[in-house]
């Protein structure tokens, strides 16, 4: 799971400001998922992507959080015109495209998260 | 309703001792996958071991197993030999596959998590 790489680890940001967190998945893996976890609690799903495809976007708050995973580069989440209530963990994973076989397709690897500070 | 739940939010364990974390599901389609992660005080992330529901034997990797028992929808996670480093939150998550022999697989659906301590 070190190979999915977050950034930035922390990222503070005051009230109406945007926030973007970038999420490079390991190597080979073609599937991105986001997900938040809050103080105290269980991490909850956002979206999943693939290049240039969001596939579901079910745990997506309806407005200011955007999320993209482009051709070329890291996935990007975005929030835009941060709350307080924004204040979490932002966790990436990423799993590879499932083969014929093996018990382990489609596990998700996580990387370190990125800790958002909404002052 | 709550499709995993944990519900011991503390535990206690003598080093060397073994511990078993308790998860039950819920779910409706006949293929899933069952998870454990770790996330110790430094935060990140860490996959410790996966159960098919299609799996015949239980899983295991060195010296996490993990105690699958279907009809009783449960998924516990037993730890042998108990290390001070496994002192962390531990969680346990599903993964529903209604697109069983596709292409793409779904989201993660995580407890609420149990805290391990293991004490000398």
């Amino acid at each position: 799971n070190a190979g999915v790489m977050q950034n930035p680890r922390h990222l503070v940001r005051r009230r109406g400001q945007e926030a973007r967190l970038r999420c490079s998945p390991m190597k080979g893996h073609s599937h991105v998922y986001w997900y938040r976890q809050l103080p105290e609690e269980g991490l909850k799903f956002m979206v999943y992507l693939q290049k240039e495809n969001i596939i579901d976007e079910s745990g997506m708050p309806k407005e200011r959080f955007s999320a993209e995973f482009p051709k070329e580069g890291p996935s990007i989440l975005r929030i835009q015109q941060v709350v307080r209530g924004d204040s979490a963990a932002y966790f990436c994973a990423s799993s590879p495209l499932m083969t014929a076989g093996g018990a382990r397709v489609g596990i998700q690897y996580f990387g370190a998260g990125t800790r958002l500070s909404v002052l | 309703a709550q499709k995993i739940t944990q519900t011991q939010p503390g535990m206690f364990v003598q080093e060397k001792e073994a511990v078993t974390l308790d998860c039950t599901y819920d779910t409706s389609d006949p293929s899933y996958g069952l998870f454990w992660y770790k996330q110790p005080s430094s935060g990140e992330m860490i996959f410790l071991i996966y159960q098919g529901s299609y799996d015949q034997q239980n899983a295991t990797e060195g010296r996490y197993s993990l105690n699958f028992q279907k009809a009783r929808k449960s998924a516990n996670l037993v730890i042998s030999a108990s290390q001070l480093g496994d002192s962390a939150m531990y969680f346990c998550a599903m993964r529903e596959d209604p697109n069983a022999g596709g292409t793409s697989y779904g989201k993660l659906t995580f407890g609420q998590g149990t805290i391990l301590t293991v004490h000398p």
